[in-house]
């Protein structure tokens, strides 16, 4: 069965920390996203890698950077987190050569900022 | 740029009607993908449906169907005799043509309750 997994569901984090979201596939897929999902807006896409240690950014990669160090591990790092980056962060993977082009979605991170 | 629109933002039947969720999208690409997805109350997404530019055939699953039309640029959805189980947001996304592997570009979701 294939699998998404996030490191936390829920996270509360302070003003100016250094937040650490983690994302984990054991599909062996290539291709990994970040999305941010918010009410009344959907999911917008903050960044994507298409391989180890390669990024691009999506529509709203300000105030975000992504690492990955090894295939099956997304990162998303907030430098230092701020109120507006309250919301739903959503990690998904996908095969770079694939005949279902289906995006596979973790479960979710709920980060709150105070 | 490309742009989904869902502009229905929430929808509530009584259980057993039917239900049309609308997606409009627009895009320059003459080759692109189209996307459904389901978040129940759990918050996972849930893959429904992809369909690409060159195939306009409506599908139906079960209690689902999709009406691509390409002169309107809509990729509408219809649950029949809706349950409750279907309760949830809806989302509709659109990829170029890379084919989702370049990441989608969703609408804003509508949210469907079923009343029992």
């Amino acid at each position: 069965d294939v699998k998404v997994t996030q490191s936390s569901r829920y996270l509360v984090k302070r003003t100016g920390e250094k937040v650490f979201l983690e994302c984990v596939q054991d599909m062996d897929h290539e291709n990994m996203f970040w999305y941010r999902q918010d009410p009344g807006l959907g999911l917008r896409l903050i960044y994507f890698s298409y391989d180890v240690k390669m990024k691009e950014k999506g529509d709203i990669p300000e105030g975000y950077s992504v690492s990955r160090e090894k295939k099956e591990r997304f990162s998303l790092i907030l430098e230092s987190a701020s109120t507006n980056q309250t919301s739903m962060y959503l990690c998904a993977s996908i095969a770079r050569d694939t005949s279902s082009y289906e995006q596979y979605f973790g479960p979710g991170t709920r980060l709150t900022v105070t | 740029a490309q742009k989904v629109t869902q502009a229905q933002t929430e929808i509530s039947v009584v259980e057993k009607e039917d239900v049309t969720l609308d997606c409009v999208y627009e895009t320059r690409d003459t080759t692109y993908y189209l996307f459904w997805y389901k978040q129940p109350p759990s918050g996972e997404l849930v893959f429904l449906i992809r369909r690409n530019s060159f195939d306009e055939q409506n599908e139906i699953s079960g209690r689902y169907s999709w009406n691509f039309q390409k002169s309107t640029s809509s990729f509408n959805f219809t649950i029949t005799a809706s349950q409750v189980v279907d309760s949830a947001v809806y989302f509709c996304a659109l990829s170029w043509a890379g084919g989702g592997a370049d990441g989608l570009t969703f609408g804003k979701g509508t949210h469907l309750i079923i009343q029992p």
